[in-house]
């Protein structure tokens, strides 16, 4: 069975800087797709960005974007310019290719931004 | 297009009643699968329907839940005897395509007393 682990249970950051938070994942699949999504206290979950395994090129979304690491099964996401609007519960989620349809998450991470 | 639309948003019940929670996906999204979270955790995936097939269900869902999407539309989903732990919020999410990420509902927050 595939798992997600987020190794940062919470992290922070100052206005207008950098953070990157990890996601580490295990599978046996070859193709798989890949997302982070974001989820604002008491709101609902919105997706922030998504890779597809086969694609070497790493995704990106505006202000955020992703080092997909296939061989070490690695996939962090990097908040440029962070803004005050970021601060939430982000989430890695690992969805194979075929077969099962489920996302499987991990625990998140609680990212706060300091203005 | 009002997105992912899940009632009730709050549902507080007594230990040993039923309760059913309704999910209304994006219209065109054929995909629609339903979520538990509890506290400090992720979502964990409880089932899926394609149309209105039910395609994978969890083994978290029990005997006691049952789920189902009457001509491929809305969904419920139904939990008989609730229990304490049942307690969560229940997150419907609609997709159309399998390279595509979920659209999520605002879910439903049960609280069992």
């Amino acid at each position: 069975a595939q798992t997600v682990t987020q190794s940062q249970p919470e992290m922070s950051v100052q206005e207008a800087e950098t953070v990157t938070l990890s996601c580490t994942y295990d599978t046996s699949e070859s193709d798989y797709y890949l997302f982070w999504y974001k989820q604002p206290p008491s709101r609902q979950m919105i997706l922030v960005i998504r890779q597809e395994a086969y694609k070497q090129q790493n995704a990106t979304e505006n202000r955020f974007s992703v080092n997909f690491q296939k061989a070490a099964k690695s996939f962090s996401l990097k908040i440029s310019d962070s803004q005050l609007g970021d601060a939430a519960m982000y989430f890695c989620a690992y969805r194979s290719a075929g077969g099962s349809e489920k996302l499987v998450f991990g625990k998140g991470t609680k990212l706060t931004v300091n203005p | 297009d009002t997105g992912v639309s899940q009632n009730p948003r709050h549902k507080i019940t007594k230990r040993g009643q039923n309760v059913t929670f309704r999910c209304d996906p994006i219209s065109e999204h054929n995909r629609l699968y339903w979520y538990r979270q509890t506290l400090g955790q992720g979502p964990e995936f409880l089932t899926y329907f394609q149309n209105e097939a039910q395609l994978e269900k969890s083994r978290l869902l029990s005997d006691r839940f049952s789920a189902e999407r009457p001509k491929g539309s809305f969904s419920t989903l139904e939990i008989q005897r609730t229990e304490q732990g049942d307690s969560a919020m229940y997150l419907c999410a609609s997709s159309l395509r399998l390279s595509y990420g979920y659209t999520f509902g605002s879910g439903t927050r049960l609280t069992v007393v």
